[in-house]
């Protein structure tokens, strides 16, 4: 079964400044699809990023950019210049073939003023 | 374009009642998915459906969890019985459908947060 772990489950720094949160996953396929969500208090879990496995180059997203690591079954979210309004929780998740989205625990992002 | 849409969006019930959800989904897709958020953690997927057809209820607690997709449009998640470890967000999302590629991104509604008491 496919697993995904999110291992900080908070983080804080300072507007402005750059964040990575990291992700792990667990798969024997070579073909699937993966995820950033942000939810912020409001709850609405809204699409951050994506990246297709078969796809080497890494995604990005104005100043949100992932470091894909295939081999090694990582997939870190980069934050640049960060906002006030990117404190939310940010879930990776993962989903392969017609099989069911999985999501890590979660890492809380606090920005600071 | 109108995003999935979820009613009502908070509910306080005692234990042993019963409570009914609704989600519309974006217009044109064909997947519905409801999730169970528990505080602190990532979403489950409770069950999903594929225009009216279940392809996914396997965590579902069939016992007292059923759900519904009429019409392959709306669909209502209802509980009954009711305990106090159901209290959690309830989350409804959509895609377009099983074809492949961006056909699995989910488009995720507003949550219906429920207080088991």
């Amino acid at each position: 079964a496919q697993t995904v772990t999110q291992s900080q489950p908070e983080m804080s720094v300072q507007e402005a400044e750059t964040v990575t949160l990291s992700c792990t996953y667990d798969t024997s396929e070579s073909n699937y699809y993966l995820f950033w969500y942000k939810q912020p208090p409001s709850r609405q879990m809204i699409l951050v990023i994506r990246q297709e496995a078969y796809k080497q180059q890494n995604a990005t997203e104005n100043r949100f950019s992932v470091n894909f690591q295939k081999a090694a079954k990582s997939f870190s979210l980069k934050i640049s210049d960060s906002q006030l309004g990117d404190t939310a929780m940010y879930f990776c998740a993962f989903i392969q073939g017609a099989q069911k989205l999985v999501f890590g625990q979660g890492t809380r992002l606090t920005i600071n003023p | 374009e109108a995003g999935v849409a979820q009613s009502p969006r908070y509910k306080i019930i005692e234990k042993r009642q019963s409570v009914a959800f609704w989600c519309n989904p974006i217009s044109g897709h064909a997947t519905l998915y409801w999730y169970q958020q528990i505080l602190g953690q990532g979403p489950k997927l409770l069950i999903q459906f594929q225009n009216n057809g279940v392809v996914d209820d396997s965590q579902l607690p069939k016992d007292r969890f059923s759900a519904e997709r009429l019409k392959g449009v709306d669909s209502t998640l209802k509980i009954q019985p009711a305990k106090l470890e159901d209290s959690a967000v309830y989350l409804c999302a959509s895609s377009l459908g099983l074809a492949g590629g961006l056909a699995y991104e989910q488009y995720f509604g507003p949550g219906t947060r429920l207080t088991v008491t």
